[in-house]
């Protein structure tokens, strides 16, 4: 089984408002992702989590706050978004080991949209 | 010059033809490489890995990769319409979990 699952499916904000965006997997995965994937174009890294420990930090604005509450769940926060913000967020789980072979397994998406 | 590089298309094949759909990438050291197809407004589906130079087949798809050449490539033989979708070319940069994704390249197979 290679599932993750993302909730919720589709989210509207505002940009004063506070919201969290949530990812799971239950694969034994000791790698977590964010992504970021605006229209025509490819993902783009935001956050990796390795072990639960966050690994990189691809210069996100602090507007957008991860956490990893434990190896099978992964969060983010976001506060005060823009329009520009507006994007398919995509979460992806990995085994985790090393040897440059990771395989990254993606999950549905979530589609935000900030009014 | 961009880390990993795809042609955006559109690539238009009949259907039952051979798809060829192509990546070069820049860093030497990269590791393991990846093909994602990506239906409009879903995510991206792993389709293939390759890790060593040669080919790697698995049903209808081959992936080849030549590290000299920095140059990986997926086949795709007897295309179906259902194959209509972005493929994704992925390269590991880093010793690690980095993954660099190419832009993609949009494939139509035409009934």
């Amino acid at each position: 089984d290679t599932e993750v699952t993302q909730t919720p499916k589709h989210l509207v904000m505002g940009m004063t408002n506070k919201k969290s965006l949530k990812c799971e997997q239950h694969m034994g995965h000791r790698a977590m992702y964010w992504y970021k994937q605006k229209a025509k174009k490819p993902p783009e890294l935001m956050f990796v989590y390795s072990y639960e420990k966050l690994s990189i930090n691809e210069s996100v604005p602090s507007r957008f706050s991860p956490e990893c509450p434990n190896s099978s769940l992964l969060n983010l926060h976001l506060h005060a978004l823009q329009p520009e913000d507006s994007a398919l967020y995509l979460c992806a789980s990995s085994p985790g080991g090393s040897g440059g072979t990771d395989t990254q397994y993606f999950g549905p998406g979530t589609r935000l949209t900030v009014l | 010059q961009k880390e990993v590089e795809q042609n955006s298309g559109p690539l238009s094949v009949p259907e039952g033809a051979i798809a060829s759909l192509n990546c070069t990438y820049s860093d030497r050291g990269s590791q393991s490489f990846f093909w994602y197809r990506q239906y409009s407004g879903k995510s991206p589906e792993l389709i293939m890995f390759i890790y060593s130079n040669g080919d790697k087949e698995d049903g209808r798809f081959t992936a080849q990769l030549n590290k000299a050449s920095q140059y990986v490539s997926l086949l795709i033989r007897d295309s179906q319409p259902s194959d209509s979708a972005t493929y994704l070319c992925a390269v590991n940069i880093l010793y690690g979990n980095k993954l660099v994704f190419g832009a993609g390249t949009i494939l139509r197979v035409k009934s």
